[in-house]
């Protein structure tokens, strides 16, 4: 079965740094793209960032742009996040997700179980 | 705020139908964009519900069944059990957001 693991969390500094890991199992991670969402404390989810299985191209939520970056490594099954200059309100918990798309839909397949990450002096 | 306008809150008893709405543009559900459903139960990661409009995957039980019309979709729970009681969000693709995938602001089901 599909299984997705988050690692790399934990409690930074403002303008600190965190590189957040998942490592997959249970499909072709090469033939999916793959997908960062978070979820700040009693807030609703935000699509962080997602990747094309090829590493072709990469989207970026506005928050985040030119502070986050995504990557993928196929033949280590795995996916990250560097997050740098982070803030206050990055904190959030970090879920990994499996992202199917077609011609007219993009959805999150399966999840991970997050990674909380907590940006405070 | 998100593109996607969910309701905060709905409530229903057991065994009662309830919908959730979720209301886009012609940007997102307008432009026929699919619709997916996430269910988010207390304490967990969200798990996948409804796909592309009225798909469920293996597993979901029928009583949750997904509808588009226009710049609108819903999402209707029949038989309304109380481990129902969960966030749920919406979620399209955007043509005027540069390739980004926004979720609506996600609705509170509460089982009376």
């Amino acid at each position: 079965q599909v299984q997705l693991v988050e690692s790399g969390g934990g409690l930074v500094k403002p303008g600190g740094s965190l590189r957040l890991s998942c490592a997959a199992s249970g499909f072709t991670f090469s033939d999916y793209y793959m997908s960062w969402i978070r979820q700040a404390p009693g807030k609703g989810l935000e699509c962080v960032s997602y990747i094309t299985d090829s590493s072709t191209y990469a989207n970026y939520a506005d928050s985040v742009k030119g502070r986050f970056t995504i990557s993928r490594d196929n033949a280590k099954r795995s996916l990250y996040l560097q997050m740098n200059s982070l803030r206050a309100e990055d904190t959030a918990v970090y879920y990994c997700a499996l992202l199917r798309v077609s011609d007219w839909s993009y959805y999150f397949d399966y999840w991970g179980r997050g990674s909380q990450v907590t940006v405070s002096s | 705020h998100s593109v996607l306008t969910q309701p905060p809150s709905v409530s229903g008893a057991p065994g009662q139908r309830v919908t959730i709405s979720c209301t886009g543009s012609s940007s997102n559900i307008g432009a026929n964009y699919g619709v997916h459903w996430y269910q988010q139960l207390p304490g967990t990661a969200p798990k996948l519900l409804i796909y592309a409009d009225n798909n469920r995957p293996s597993g979901v039980p029928d009583r949750f069944s997904g509808s588009k019309s226009g710049t609108s979709a819903s999402l209707a729970i029949t038989g309304l059990q109380a481990e129902d009681e969960a966030d749920y969000y919406c979620q399209s693709y955007d043509s005027s957001l540069s390739g980004s995938l926004p979720f609506g602001g996600g609705t509170k089901l509460t089982v009376l």
